[in-house]
């Protein structure tokens, strides 16, 4: 069945950077664009980040835009969140989507 | 940006009674493609989100024929018939008609 296992996450200084990964298995990946989506600590869903299933097109929340970088790698099947200039608000849970199928998430933590 | 608000931030329900929940938009969420991308994710403490409904009345796959959605443009509603103790958590509505995607804040179901 579809699957999705997001990693990466992990305590970091603002300022820093982290990679996140999500790893795809049970369906063919490069039918589907992505999306990332976080949720900080008691807090609701906002969406971060798109990316096609060509990987051409990219979209990004204000909030990340010029900060954060989505890409693929179809040989892998996975999805990354390259995110640099880290800031304490940037503290959530990080999931990667398709909407109808959604990884456990990741915890990123700035402080 | 396309605002979306759930005016109920909290609901209690008694088991096997109905329960509506409201989401509106800033602005329409049809799509020029004809489609309006108004969906539905039920999330319980502790775990990822679940969508149970896409294109404001869809059900995906599993998702008991207890929840329906209705609406069009700007209003939207989800319907909960026969409220179950498993229903209980988040419910959130979210259009993605409009970059950038957007969430409404949440209802949390309860059940009395």
């Amino acid at each position: 069945q579809f699957q999705l296992v997001e990693s990466g996450g992990d305590l970091v200084r603002p300022g820093g950077s982290l990679r996140l990964s999500c790893e795809a298995s049970g369906f063919t990946f490069t039918n589907y664009g992505f999306y990332w989506v976080r949720q900080a600590p008691g807090k609701g869903l906002e969406w971060v980040a798109f990316i096609r299933h060509d990987g051409v097109n990219k979209y990004y929340a204000d909030s990340v835009r010029g900060r954060f970088t989505v890409s693929r790698d179809d040989s892998k099947s996975t999805l990354y969140l390259q995110m640099n200039s880290l800031k304490i608000e940037d503290t959530a849970v990080y999931f990667c989507s398709h909407f109808d199928v959604w990884g456990r998430g990741t915890q990123v933590t700035v402080s | 940006d396309v605002v979306m608000t759930q005016s109920q931030l909290s609901l209690p329900v008694t088991p096997g009674q109905s329960a509506s929940i409201s989401c509106r938009s800033s602005q329409s969420v049809a799509h020029r493609d004809g489609n309006t991308y108004l969906s539905w994710f039920h999330q319980r403490p502790g775990q990822s989100p679940r969508r149970l409904i896409y294109k404001v009345s869809i059900r995906d796959s599993g998702i008991p024929d207890r929840f329906s959605g209705s609406g069009a443009a700007t209003d939207f509603t989800l319907k909960i018939s026969r409220v179950e103790a498993e229903d209980v958590g988040i419910y959130y509505c979210m259009q993605s008609s409009h970059w950038p995607i957007t969430f409404g804040q949440g209802t949390r179901l309860d059940i009395k």
